[in-house]
């Protein structure tokens, strides 16, 4: 089976753009949830979606949204980019998202804003 | 809210010697406990977890055990690997509220031959 895919792998962008990063989870997952990890905040939780709808959402300015498919792809947008959106930012698949099931990750897609 | 707290690294190792990295918690109700392991340039994978008080999670040779009366999900291994050398993370999931991962701050571990 398939693991979690996330493109593109690596981006640059420059301060005030918008990106978009795309997450396939595993077959048959419903939740996807999205993390960013830097040095000075550690892992961090964005968003998570499950049957196209946001069900949870950590502590991050508006300019972060997400949305899910459908057949359960998930992405996020990162509009006005600052300095400080500098990060990897990992998607994350379980089952339906109990609390009990595990995650899984996805290789992540690394963003350097210039 | 929830919150894991890890001991601080780096830890620096000979190859074969015994390896710990405390991880304490602290959540409401009956959380699941996880250990991840990242390797250079790659996400997270899982290495081993626990979904009640007193499961034991292995994997790879590694062990941890929850403790809910410590409130603890130390890692173990016997005899560690060059190959064993990566950041490790505590990652707890609460049965309440936003069931988000939180995890701790990470441990880098690295192993000298």
């Amino acid at each position: 089976k398939a693991g979690v895919t996330q493109t593109p792998r690596y981006l640059i962008k420059t301060r005030g753009q918008q990106v978009t990063l795309s997450c396939s989870p595993i077959s048959g997952h419903r939740s996807v949830s999205w993390y960013q990890q830097t040095p000075g905040q550690g892992l961090q939780f964005l968003f998570e979606y499950f049957s196209e709808t946001q069900r949870n959402k950590g502590n991050f300015p508006g300019r972060f949204s997400g949305r899910q498919f459908s057949n359960s792809r998930s992405e996020m947008n990162v509009s006005t980019l600052e300095l400080g959106d500098s990060a990897l930012y990992l998607c994350a698949s379980s089952l339906a998202g109990r609390w009990q099931e595990t995650q899984y990750f996805g290789p992540g897609t690394r963003l350097l804003v210039l | 809210g929830n919150s894991v707290t890890q001991m601080e690294g780096p830890v620096t190792l000979s190859e074969e010697a015994f390896l710990t990295i405390n991880c304490t918690y602290t959540a409401t109700g009956y959380p699941s406990l996880f250990w991840y392991v990242q390797y250079p340039g790659e996400g997270l994978q899982l290495l081993l977890k626990a979904t009640k008080a007193d499961d034991k999670g292995s994997n790879k040779g590694f062990e941890a055990t929850y403790r809910k009366e410590t409130t603890s999900f130390h890692l173990e291994k016997g005899s560690v690997q060059v190959s064993d050398s990566a950041v490790y993370f505590c990652a707890l999931r609460g049965d309440q509220g936003a069931q988000k991962l939180v995890f701790g701050q990470g441990t880098r571990l690295t192993i000298n031959p």
